[in-house]
């Protein structure tokens, strides 16, 4: 079945630390593959995307992602975290037809 | 450039009671989505219109969901009954086509409370 997993449901880091947020796929082919950003009372933001060729991607906001195709995995990084990155973020995958299929979420905590 | 409009911003409701959802999506968008969120989870597809035509809704409870998009511009999403598993963050979405490389933009959402 295709899926999305994102086995982090709550991570806290300290502002100025560096962030890593995992998610894990189930598709049978290479999907276009997503992270998505959610503040509190806002919609989802785009925060990058990866279609084919380079597997490390540069987003938004100074958020980066690694596609590694061996672990059907796609990590979203951040060296250094600000305040303002406290949000939900979510990891999703495109199948046919433009359909979006997302995990669960990762809320993340930043501590001053 | 005006981006996905939704109304209302939150609705409270009892069990048994209709509501229904409005959706403006970016102009010229040909494809809209509604998508429920439940409380701690991703959103889920529910309804994807091309136009005025219907998609998919293979994930809409039919029996108690309804939605529309008669002029292939706005969209209303209706719930009738409404039961206390309805509670959620009700996110309507817009892209230029259905092909894979269409970004989604998302709207605020309209968060529903069902007692």
């Amino acid at each position: 079945a295709q899926s999305v997993t994102q086995p982090d449901i709550h991570i806290t880091v300290s502002e100025g630390a560096s962030l890593e947020l995992r998610c894990n796929y189930s598709y049978g082919a290479t999907p276009y593959l997503f992270w998505y950003v959610q503040s509190p009372g806002q919609g989802l933001q785009l925060l990058l995307k990866y279609f084919s060729g380079d597997t490390l991607v540069q987003g938004i906001k100074g958020f980066e992602a690694e596609f590694k195709r061996s672990q059907s995995s796609f990590n979203l990084r951040k060296p250094s975290v600000h305040w303002s990155d406290a949000a939900e973020y979510f990891c999703a995958f495109k199948a046919a037809g433009n359909k979006l299929t997302f995990g669960g979420g990762t809320r993340v905590l930043v501590k001053p | 450039e005006a981006g996905v409009a939704q109304s209302p911003r939150y609705k409270i409701i009892e069990k048994r009671q209709s509501v229904a959802f409005w959706c403006n999506p970016i102009s010229g968008h040909a494809t809209l989505y509604w998508y429920q969120q439940i409380l701690g989870q991703g959103p889920k597809l529910l309804i994807q219109f091309q136009n005025n035509g219907v998609v998919d809704d293979s994930q809409l409870p039919k029996d108690r969901f309804s939605a529309e998009r008669l002029k292939g511009v706005d969209s209303t999403l209706k719930i009738q009954p409404a039961k206390l598993e309805d509670s959620a963050v009700y996110l309507c979405a817009s892209s230029l086509g259905t092909g894979s490389s269409n970004e989604q933009f998302f709207g605020p959402g309209t968060r529903l409370t069902v007692l």
